[in-house]
């Protein structure tokens, strides 16, 4: 099976501009998750959907963070401004299952670079 | 608030040598506990999961972990190591009540020949 898509891989922007991500989950996963991981950090979790509706959003930082999934299939993260803090990968994952007891898939994640 | 807890934040072995990479986490109820591992420009791949049954857990690639409930632990094994296996890897949880998958900070493992 195909597996979690993001795009882009890498993105370098200067702080206060805006930037999107995208992800495209598996096929049929009800459940997607955003997450952020620092380097030399485990990912932390920022937004989780079920379907196309926020399950948790307790450590997005809304003030500067958006995410939707519109249709329950693919979803947009994005950020603006951009600080320079928010330099990390941004992964995105789903599962079958909440909870994730068929496993998480993960993408290979977009590095975003803040100048 | 739930946690996890990796012991070590880099591992350095010679090949043939036997790993075991710590893992705590906080959760005092019903938990599924996991085991990522990240190669070098990869992506996050699942090398194990308990969820219940035999604590003793075997995974991909040869490793293994034990659930042991009394310690809040699920400690990777692995008896001989190669150079492949360097790697960052990733302990995380997921408890029943909250229903998202926290993991630990992640320990960088580096294998010589």
């Amino acid at each position: 099976e195909a597996g979690v898509a993001q795009s882009p891989r890498y993105k370098i922007i200067e702080k206060r501009q805006s930037v999107a991500f995208w992800c495209n989950p598996i096929s049929g996963h009800a459940t997607l998750y955003w997450y952020q991981q620092i380097l030399g950090q485990g990912p932390k979790l920022l937004i989780q959907f079920q379907n196309n509706g926020v399950v948790d959003d307790s450590q997005l930082p809304k003030d500067r963070f958006s995410a939707e999934r519109l249709k329950g299939v693919d979803s947009t993260l994005k950020i603006q401004p951009a600080k320079l803090e928010d330099s990390a990968v941004y992964l995105c994952a789903s599962s079958l299952m909440t909870g994730g007891y068929d496993g998480y898939t993960f993408g290979s994640g977009t590095r975003l670079t803040v100048v | 608030a739930q946690s996890v807890s990796q012991h070590n934040h880099h591992v350095i072995l010679s090949e043939a040598a036997s790993l075991e990479l710590g893992c705590n986490y906080s959760y005092g109820g019903t938990v599924n506990l996991f085991w990522y591992v990240q190669y070098p420009g990869q992506h996050l791949q699942l090398l194990l999961k308990y969820f219940s049954g035999d604590p003793l857990v075997k995974g991909i690639k040869g490793f293994e972990a034990e659930f042991i409930k009394s310690k809040f632990s699920f400690n990777l094994r692995k008896p001989s190591v190669q150079w492949s296996d360097t790697a960052e890897y990733f302990c995380a949880a997921v408890s029943g009540g909250y229903n998202k998958l926290i993991f630990g900070a992640g320990t960088r493992l580096a294998v010589h020949p």
